[in-house]
């Protein structure tokens, strides 16, 4: 069985500085999937980055960055100079290919940009 | 990306009544889901849509509640039977190019219901 941990309901962060959302995971597989989603206030799930099991250097596109710690079984989402326009949830989860790659879905942090 | 539309985008439903979600894809994909959020939660997985066969549902979710169907590799459609408040949520269709294509899943823009 797999499961997401977002440790963090709420952060605060100012605009133009960086901030890194928490993501750990636990799964017995060795071949895996992680994913940040961005939900704004509208519902929609934007898809943000992806880092597979078996890649060695951390995902980046554009602000977002990846921080891949897997002896740690952490995916940290790192998003450097901060917009008001990053306010929103957001969502880490896992895939599991021998599960028929469904998604499973960390609880979600809400981050705020200050102006 | 793929470009995917759901109609409605929101509804408002009296309790005893059904609700039929659709999910359109600009592209051919392979796997195609349906999640459910309810307020303040996060994403769960209802069912994988098989085309040309019965959906795959997840433990606690059943055919009689949510039918769904998926006559091709662009659409599917989710219903939700017989509601009662609880079933308030946003309802989103997910899908994926290939069973290959890990690295890739996309969301539709959600349908918000409101059971009254």
């Amino acid at each position: 069985a797999q499961k997401i941990t977002q440790t963090q309901p709420g952060m605060f962060v100012q605009e133009k500085e960086a901030v890194t959302l928490d993501c750990t995971y636990d799964t017995s597989d060795q071949s895996y999937g992680l994913f940040w989603y961005k939900q704004p206030s509208s519902g929609e799930m934007i898809f943000l980055i992806y880092q597979g099991s078996y890649d060695e250097q951390n995902a980046t596109e554009g602000r977002y960055s990846l921080n891949f710690q897997k002896a740690r079984k952490s995916a940290n989402l790192v998003i450097s100079a901060s917009q008001l326009g990053d306010s929103a949830m957001y969502f880490c989860a896992m895939s599991d290919y021998n599960a028929g790659n469904m998604l499973t879905f960390g609880g979600g942090t809400r981050l705020m940009v200050k102006p | 990306s793929a470009v995917i539309s759901q109609k409605p985008s929101r509804d408002i439903c009296q309790r005893g009544t059904s609700l039929t979600i659709q999910c359109q894809v600009d592209s051919q994909v392979t796997m195609m889901f349906w999640y459910r959020q309810q307020p303040g939660q996060s994403l769960t997985l209802i069912a994988t849509a098989n085309q040309g066969s019965e959906a795959t549902y997840e433990s606690g979710f059943v055919i009689d509640k949510f039918p769904i169907s998926r006559p091709n590799l662009t659409f599917s459609t989710l219903t939700v039977s017989n509601m009662s408040p609880e079933d308030s949520s946003i309802y989103l269709c997910s899908v994926r190019r290939s069973a290959g294509g890990e690295n890739e899943q996309f969301f539709g823009p959600g349908t918000r219901l409101t059971v009254l």
